[in-house]
């Protein structure tokens, strides 16, 4: 069935740096989803990629999928402790929307 | 809007035992999840609806039913609880693909 893979599993970073969580698929994708929890929380939309080679920001995130539609990455410029929380690609294929096991990102004050 | 909301929030249970984890939505989504998360493992798929009255299998099906009586409502059941089904349990709603998640239910099964 399809995988979907995600690293790094942690990252821990001082406030300030950058963060980037990429995502990998065992099969090409129609789209994909971003999700991000906070400690404690439920998982909430971020964004939906669908065309290849796709790039969207959201402020200081920028979101990319890949030319084969087969991976996907998160980038966060300059950390804030409000970025803390855990990171999730979800990706769709036919009727299926499989989650990645998420990247856990803890930032430093 | 409400939007997903589940009861209850915690529970434990003995092993053997069986309850009904219920899901309501008011954003009259025909598409309701029912996931489990376990550390590491992200969220894996347990059973789905596609509209009111119909249910099918995910990814880890064993140990579970569901029921769609009705279309804002989303039953999950557990009806022999086993250590292995302590986890946290979020329903979702979905319009066409985002998934609108509920709060969580987190149960302990000993």
């Amino acid at each position: 069935g399809q995988q979907v893979m995600q690293i790094p599993q942690y990252q821990h970073v001082q406030e300030g740096e950058d963060f980037t969580t990429y995502c990998n698929s065992s099969t090409t994708l129609s789209n994909i989803q971003w999700y991000k929890q906070r400690p404690g929380g439920h998982p909430v939309f971020l964004i939906q990629l669908v065309k290849s080679g796709e790039v969207k920001k959201q402020k200081r995130l920028t979101f990319q999928f890949g030319e084969a539609k087969k991976n996907s990455s998160l980038h966060i410029t300059a950390t804030q402790t409000t970025d803390v929380g855990t990171y999730f690609c979800a990706g769709s294929a036919g009727n299926m929307l499989t989650f990645g096991g998420g990247t856990r990102l803890m930032v430093k004050p | 809007n409400a939007g997903v909301t589940q009861t209850p929030k915690f529970r434990v249970l003995k092993t053997g035992q069986s309850m009904t984890l219920l899901c309501a939505q008011d954003m009259n989504h025909e598409y309701m999840y029912w996931y489990r998360q376990d550390p590491g493992m992200g969220l894996r798929l347990i059973h789905y609806s596609v509209g009111e009255g119909t249910t099918a299998k995910g990814e880890v099906p064993d140990g579970y039913n569901v029921s769609r009586l009705k279309k804002q409502n989303f039953l999950l059941g557990l009806e022999s609880a086993a250590p292995s089904q302590t986890s946290v349990y979020f329903c979702a709603s979905s319009y066409p693909d985002r998934r609108f998640f509920g709060p969580g239910t987190r149960l302990t099964v000993l």
